[in-house]
């Protein structure tokens, strides 16, 4: 069965510092995978999604990066993190892009 | 850019009371819809997805009809109970990845 982990669960960061979080899914070969945030009082926003090893494409442009460097890991990352980056980050993975999404636990960010 | 609305926002019903929310989504280039429970402190799971009109599943008390020629689909909950509570998602696919709702904040009071 597949299984897709998330680390670290809670994270508090200052301003200004950087920020990786790493998404890993088992069970599976080539799978699509996702980055999304909710920030306070919104819903789901995607951030990032990939096909494959390296392709990354970017739905909204802001001061966060994505990274595929193996074909079942995922890295969220910024620089220098922002106060509106605070939020709860959740990675998924999927077998086709328009297939059912399939969750991680999700890390809780916050940005002080 | 698909553009996929729910209502209501929140909810508030008692134990026991059925209730229905709405998932309205462009009907052009559909794909499939999906529905997922959001609990607090858990990610999102998903409940079902449809992909042709008139298609209707159901998963113990709850069930969800798709209309996909006027771009909506109901997600009904048949005598609600407190482990009801969740945020309900839905969202369509095109021929892009899905694009996700707001969400449907449900709350069943005892």
């Amino acid at each position: 069965s597949q299984t897709i982990h998330q680390w670290p669960a809670t994270l508090v960061q200052p301003v200004g510092s950087p920020l990786s979080l790493e998404c890993t899914v088992e069970g599976t070969s080539n799978p699509n995978l996702y980055w999304y945030r909710q920030a306070a009082g919104r819903g789901l926003q995607l951030l990032f999604y990939s096909v494959g090893i390296g392709q990354i494409s970017s739905e909204v442009p802001q001061n966060l990066s994505a990274s595929r460097p193996q074909d079942r890991q995922f890295i969220l990352s910024s620089k220098k993190l922002l106060l509106s980056d605070s939020g709860f980050y959740l990675c998924a993975w999927s077998r086709e892009s328009t297939d059912t999404q399939y969750f991680g636990p999700g890390t809780r960010l916050t940005v002080l | 850019i698909l553009n996929v609305e729910q209502s209501p926002q929140s909810l508030h019903v008692q134990e026991g009371d059925s209730t229905n929310f709405t998932c309205s989504f462009p009907s052009s280039n559909f794909y499939a819809l999906h529905w997922y429970r959001w609990e607090t402190a858990k990610s999102p799971e998903a409940l079902f997805v449809m992909t042709l009109n008139g298609d209707e599943k159901k998963k113990g008390r709850i069930s969800a009809t798709l209309n996909t020629k006027e771009g909506y689909s109901y997600l009904y909950i048949k005598g609600s109970q407190p482990e009801d509570s969740a945020t309900y998602l839905c969202a369509s696919s095109g021929n892009t990845p899905l694009v996700f709702g707001k969400g449907t904040r449900l709350s069943v009071i005892a």
